[in-house]
């Protein structure tokens, strides 16, 4: 275990509703990741939050948002759900910003009608 | 867009045997790490390899890197039926701060 925890485990929302993810960081680690993994690919970078601060973005729309609070959890915003938006999202912490080892929480499934 | 291409995509084989996963790449990296992943849940860390290094072991897993021909692999030796999931490469280019994913290699190993 990482000792990054993701919630809820699973979730189905219909097309255009909004979801919130959550994800608690291993204690310490003031960096958190988060990837969006559709099925039967790899997982790829949605954005970084550092100390509160967004610190990175991929290739995705705005309406992907997130936030990070002092207590090492953080939430991922989606709105207007698109049925492409289904996958499988991970979030990572990290003892500092940047990329070296990271670490995975066991994800959310969410599925998108 | 995925930086790092695994292959094979699949591999079968028997417990005790080795098996080996390669890696390319399309840019010049800082470093390079493997991960794992059971049944879609959460990826756990296997190693990483900084770009000024050539070879590193851990347990069982052998990982090399090339970059002069933009290429790593993963070795893992003796195997056992619990090494079966999809193992992953992600590189981290210079002055980056996100891990650029391959599409990943399903292990399975029969016991």
């Amino acid at each position: 275990e990482t000792g990054v925890t993701q919630s809820p485990t699973h979730l189905i929302k219909t097309r255009g509703q909004q979801v919130t993810l959550r994800c608690s960081s291993q204690s310490g680690h003031n960096t958190v990741s988060w990837y969006q993994q559709a099925l039967g690919q790899g997982p790829q970078f949605i954005f970084q939050y550092y100390r509160e601060e967004e610190n990175g973005r991929g290739n995705f729309p705005p309406r992907f948002s997130g936030l990070q609070f002092p207590n090492y959890s953080s939430e991922l915003n989606v709105n207007a759900l698109e049925l492409d938006d289904s996958a499988l999202y991970l979030c990572a912490s990290s003892l500092e910003q940047g990329a070296g080892e990271q670490y995975f929480g066991p994800g959310t499934r969410l599925t998108v009608t | 867009s995925q930086q790092g291409e695994e292959d094979p995509q699949a591999l079968s084989i028997q417990e005790g045997e080795n098996a080996t996963m390669n890696c390319s790449y399309k840019t010049s990296i800082n470093n390079l790490q493997w991960y794992r992943q059971n049944s879609g849940r959460g990826l756990v860390h296997l190693i990483l390899i900084r770009s000024n290094e050539r070879e590193k072991h851990s347990g069982r897993l052998r990982v090399t890197l090339d970059t002069s021909k933009k290429s790593s692999s993963l070795l893992i030796t003796a195997s056992r039926a619990a090494d079966t999931a999809s193992y992953f490469c992600a590189t981290v280019q210079n002055a980056g701060n996100m891990l650029t994913f391959g599409g990943g290699t399903r292990l399975m190993v029969k016991p």
